[in-house]
């Protein structure tokens, strides 16, 4: 599986946008990113996935760069309750073996403050 | 909306003893899992489950573990005999079927296994 870097941690202003930057250079063309994220010791919870192509639900926006080398995960709106750490993970696609498994690293831990 | 649900919440045991840990998953969902965090530490794979079998296992789960779905609905963790490292939160994850599904899993609260 293909390895991501995030930064250790980052501080936002509530209200403000939160951009959580990933690098995943070594990502293969059949793999997804992923963003999942823990408030506090609870169960990881899914955010967004994407392919290639930019991706936005009711949580967030996931921006993949042309190359794929990249992505950045966009709160646009952070709340108090957004502070969590945020898992940016690259996954092969269903029809891999060992796509089951979700292989977490250490993320991104964000600070929402008032 | 569905969630995943744990039992126990926080389970004490003494190193040596066997614990079950307890999870029901969403209810049309076919695919599970187990992963555990060390306090302070990343979350790790355990095993994946799917049509009465694991799937896929990691190292850290050996023989001193098994699962079980021994209904319809529950899915269950089984540590034969608990060491001090065995300490940490164990997650239960679920997702749906193939064809439905976004390939998401479906976190639960955890369960704080403490190995005295």
């Amino acid at each position: 599986d293909a390895k991501t870097t995030q930064p250790t941690s980052m501080d936002c202003a509530e209200g403000r946008a939160a951009n959580l930057p990933c690098n995943h250079s070594t990502i293969s063309g059949n793999e997804y990113v992923y963003w999942y994220r823990q408030i506090h010791s609870q169960g990881p919870q899914y955010i967004i996935h994407g392919l290639k192509n930019n991706e936005t639900n009711e949580m967030a926006s996931l921006i993949i760069t042309e190359d794929r080398k990249s992505s950045t995960l966009i709160l646009p709106h952070a709340t108090l309750r957004d502070t969590a750490v945020y898992y940016c993970i690259v996954r092969p696609s269903y029809l891999n073996t060992g796509f089951q498994k979700l292989v977490f690293g250490t993320g991104t831990r964000l600070l929402v403050s008032p | 909306e569905p969630e995943v649900t744990q039992t126990p919440s926080h389970q004490v045991t003494q190193m040596g003893q066997e614990v079950i840990l307890r999870c029901v998953p969403i209810s049309n969902h076919l695919y599970f899992y187990w992963y555990r965090q060390i306090l302070g530490q990343k979350v790790e794979f355990l095993v994946s489950f799917y049509n009465n079998e694991i799937s896929e296992k990691s190292e850290i789960f050996d023989d001193q573990f098994s699962v079980e779905r021994p209904d319809g609905s529950n899915f269950t963790l089984k540590i034969r005999s608990t060491k001090l490292e065995d300490s940490a939160m164990y997650f239960c994850a679920s997702r749906e079927p193939d064809g439905l599904s976004t390939y998401e899993q479906y976190f639960g609260p955890g369960t704080r296994l403490t190995v005295t």
